[in-house]
């Protein structure tokens, strides 16, 4: 069955910490995905990854980075998290055409 | 303009009901189409890939206007269980519509 395990499904952390969400899947997919969603605002594109130690910025990468060494694993690292990065971070694995995604990340800064 | 807008919605329609969505895109050079399905804190699952010619899964029915630009979907026979929030996708930008909202009533 598909797997996409991202590592925490909340975490309560301080303005100013460095975050590090992680998202691992088991279908040995080339292209991986960070989205934050927030209500009206619908899935945001944060960063993308179409294959070992590649990246490629989506629609708000401010204040983000990624790292993807190994093919199964991909990370989103808020360097200094702010109040704003409050969401939920949703990480996807594709073999196009579906995109398949992990239970979320609900972060909040305080 | 952004890139995939959506009906805001809320969708709210008794049991039974026929409900369609639409969602328009920007970039003409768009080629894939998906319909997913969001239920209450859960992550989204794909719904339906939507085809040039249209397609159709029992209730769902899907459908694509390239000279506008929107694709679209109808929910037939709307059962308590379609209350979802709907997102469409733009799949070769990995672009999401902000999603419809759908409750349906008894």
């Amino acid at each position: 069955d598909v797997k996409v395990t991202q590592s925490s499904r909340y975490l309560v952390k301080r303005t100013g910490e460095k975050v590090f969400l992680e998202c691992v899947q088991d279908m040995d997919h080339e292209n991986m995905f960070w989205y934050r969603q927030d209500p009206g605002l619908g899935l945001r594109l944060i960063y993308f990854s179409y294959d070992v130690k590649m990246k490629e910025k989506g629609d708000i990468p401010e204040g983000y980075s990624v790292s993807r060494e190994k093919k199964e694993r991909f990370s989103l690292i808020l360097e200094s998290a702010s109040t704003n990065q409050t969401s939920m971070y949703l990480c996807a694995s594709s073999s196009r055409p579906e995109l398949f995604f992990g239970e979320g990340s609900r972060l909040t800064v305080l | 303009r952004k890139e995939v807008e959506q009906d805001p919605g809320p969708f709210n329609v008794p049991e039974g009901a026929t409900v369609a969505f639409n969602c328009t895109y920007s970039n003409s050079a768009s080629q894939s189409f998906f319909w997913y399905r969001q239920d209450c804190r859960k992550e989204p699952k794909l719904l339906m890939s939507v085809y040039s010619s249209g397609n159709e899964d029992g209730r769902f029915t899907a459908q694509l206007n390239r000279a506008s630009q929107y694709i679209s979907l109808l929910i037939r026979d709307s059962k308590l269980s379609d209350s979802a929030t709907y997102l469409c996708v733009v799949r070769n930008d990995m672009r999401f519509g902000a999603g419809t909202r759908l409750t349906v009533k008894p």
